[in-house]
């Protein structure tokens, strides 16, 4: 079976300082994978996708996550957040061919001014 | 831009008693879904949908629950008789391709509670 692991279930960081928010799967098949983020009282938004091709990929609000196959990990980062990236954030993945997305734990990421 | 919304925004409900969750997919696309988050837990799928019926569903979609797309445009979830353990965030979703390659929108959730 597929599982999604967030090692972090909160992020506190200062405004303007780097954030890593960690994300480890499991598969025994081919997988794509996920960022989504949840603002407060808001639904869940795309952040960034890894289908297939270079193993960085960049998406929304300036946050990139990078792809390792080898240590099987889909970690997020962005160089210097700001107050308004305070949210949950939630790793993902589904397996080719399907289409149930599974979640990981979440991570909450609180901004300190 | 075109959004997913969902009705009710929360839902207090007793045990025993039905309750009909419903989502305004957005229009041109073709796939929905439902999934749920009991408090403290993961986001968990709960079903598919695809040209007028369920395409995959989770061991958690039992025969308490159902889903229809009654008019075009609404998707709804019905829990026959809710139980304590049902109490959670539902979310909509829809998709204009499968859900291998392409973007799930979500809808804003509904909080039901059973008491």
């Amino acid at each position: 079976a597929q599982s999604v692991t967030q090692l972090d279930s909160q992020v506190p960081v200062f405004e303007e300082a780097p954030v890593e928010l960690r994300c480890n799967y499991s598969s025994s098949v081919s997988v794509y994978l996920f960022w989504y983020v949840q603002y407060p009282n808001q639904g869940l938004q795309l952040l960034l996708k890894y289908l297939s091709g270079s193993t960085l990929v960049k998406g929304i609000n300036g946050f990139e996550a990078e792809f390792n196959k080898s240590q099987t990990s889909f970690h997020l980062r962005k160089p210097s957040v700001h107050i308004s990236d305070t949210a949950e954030y939630f790793c993902a993945l589904i397996i080719q061919g399907a289409q149930k997305l599974v979640f990981g734990q979440g991570t909450r990421l609180t901004i300190n001014p | 831009e075109p959004e997913v919304t969902q009705t009710p925004s929360h839902q207090v409900t007793q045990m025993g008693q039905e309750v009909i969750l419903r989502c305004v997919p957005i229009s041109n696309h073709l796939y929905f879904y439902w999934y749920r988050q009991i408090l403290g837990q993961k986001v968990e799928f709960l079903v598919s949908f695809y040209n007028n019926e369920i395409s995959e569903k989770s061991e958690i979609f039992d025969d308490q629950f159902s889903v229809e797309r009654p008019d075009g445009s609404n998707f709804t979830l019905k829990i026959r008789s809710t139980k304590l353990e049902d109490s959670a965030m539902y979310f909509c979703a829809s998709s204009s391709y499968p859900g291998t390659t392409g973007e799930l929108f979500f809808g804003e959730g509904s909080r039901l509670t059973v008491l």
